[in-house]
């Protein structure tokens, strides 16, 4: 079955204790990404790839690392988690096509994360 | 910075009546998507626009795209209480989707 999984699927932490959000996606897709969803906010994204090794800044970088080092898994990294990273985590991927755009986004069940 | 604005952020209406929703950007886009969102759910795609004027039709979901490739609307016909969910829209520029911020619609039998 094509899915992205993300786990964990709900974590409570505290200030500074360092966490991963892991993403996999089985469907060979190019372009993986990451979103935070906040209530009145809508997504926004965080960092995304276009491919293995390739990384680039979203709209809210700030407190965030990833790194794709294969092309099925896009890990989140928060080094140093802050309540204001209080939110709702989800992982999608897609193709690309030939001009550069995004074909339609498969996303994952979403991570709830809460930091105290 | 690009930015696309839904509206309105919250409807609340009764089964059987109708309804549209509204995204609108003074930018240009290759095309533009729309998702649902369900509680608990990542958002799952309901439909591509990708022609200026393009209308597509899902059962009694209606999308269409403006001429000029700015906007889209989404409108409902005879609502039921299954339509309840999150709707976003979401507009193609290069490599990134521009994201309306939802509208959260809640359908009462």
């Amino acid at each position: 079955e094509a899915q992205v999984t993300q786990n964990p699927r709900y974590l409570i932490t505290v200030t500074g204790k360092k966490l991963t959000v892991t993403c996999s996606q089985n469907m060979n897709h190019e372009y993986m990404s990451w979103y935070r969803q906040d209530p009145g906010l809508g997504l926004r994204q965080i960092y995304y790839s276009m491919n293995v090794e390739v990384t680039d800044k979203g709209d809210v970088p700030e407190g965030y690392k990833v790194s794709r080092k294969e092309k099925r898994n896009f890990p989140l990294i928060l080094e140093s988690p802050s309540p204001n990273q209080t939110s709702l985590y989800f992982c999608a991927s897609s193709l690309i096509t030939e001009t550069g755009s995004t074909y339609e986004q498969y996303f994952g069940p979403g991570t709830r994360l809460t930091v105290t | 910075t690009q930015l696309l604005e839904q509206s309105p952020q919250f409807l609340s209406i009764q089964e059987g009546e109708n309804l549209t929703v509204y995204c609108n950007s003074s930018s240009v886009f290759s095309s533009l998507q729309w998702y649902r969102q369900e509680p608990g759910e990542g958002p799952v795609l309901l439909v591509t626009v990708v022609t200026g004027g393009e209308v597509k039709k899902l059962k009694r979901l209606t999308f269409q795209f403006g001429d000029a490739r700015k906007d889209s609307s989404l409108h409902i016909t005879a609502a039921q209480p299954g339509d309840t969910g999150l709707y976003l829209c979401a507009g193609v520029s290069n490599y990134q989707l521009i994201w309306g911020a939802g509208t959260k619609l809640i359908i009462k039998p």
